[in-house]
């Protein structure tokens, strides 16, 4: 069966600069959702996208900026890097948003140096 | 806002069984999910329990009492593979799947 599908795996990048990462969810899944986790810590909700639409905010700071386009794909645009961006980034989607089961994709792990 | 607390850490042994448990503060409720990640992975769906009772999914079930804003998830026959974190999570309206995790019980299963 189709996953969610992340990329890059890794990223490693120096403060000040910018990445971005991309995220394929399952067919005829219509929300998007990116999670944020440090080590050791639960994700954080950082934003979510419905039919291409953003639909809810979560701790996402203002550096950090998403969409989704028409293929249903979605980017998580981070700039001006901080070293506490260093994290796991999950990109999940949903078949609708009524408590239908996330499914996560791999994540990218970013390094900040 | 919305807030759940889980034991950081829970040890047990193959073939035995382990009860995860999880409380909630919520400003409205909606329903509370369980979720697996292994070290380096992915987040995986486990359970959902919207109304009081328990939920049986193979070795795993998941139990709900809004009354008291607490629910646990059972692990039965533990296997080594079943060393990981578990998070339970609650979404925070009911237009959406934006969830608010707890945070997390790692699980070790000793041979």
């Amino acid at each position: 069966a189709a996953g969610v599908i992340q990329s890059p795996r890794h990223l490693i990048k120096e403060k000040r600069e910018t990445a971005t990462l991309k995220c394929y969810p399952i067919p005829r899944h219509d929300t998007v959702y990116w999670y944020q986790q440090g080590p050791g810590q639960d994700p954080q909700f950082l934003i979510s996208f419905y039919e291409k639409m953003q639909s809810d905010k979560g701790s996402i700071p203002d550096r950090f900026s998403a969409q989704q386009f028409s293929d249903y794909h979605s980017e998580l645009n981070m700039s001006s890097l901080e070293l506490g961006d260093s994290a796991l980034y999950f990109c999940a989607s949903s078949k609708d948003r009524s408590n239908s089961p996330l499914h996560f994709g791999n994540g990218t792990r970013l390094t900040v140096t | 806002g919305q807030s759940l607390e889980q034991p950081s850490e829970v040890t047990a042994v193959e073939g035995a069984i382990v009860q995860i448990n999880c409380t909630y503060q919520t400003s409205g409720f909606y329903g509370l999910s369980w979720y697996q990640q292994h070290d380096g992975g992915a987040p995986t769906f486990l359970s959902y329990n919207a109304l009081d009772g328990l939920e049986e999914t193979g070795r795993f079930s998941s139990f709900l009492s809004r009354s008291d804003s607490y629910g646990y998830l059972l692990l039965q026959e533990l296997q080594m593979k079943d060393s990981a974190s578990y998070f339970c999570a609650v979404p925070n309206n009911n237009a959406g799947n934006m969830l608010t995790f707890g945070g997390g019980t790692r699980l070790m299963v000793k041979p």
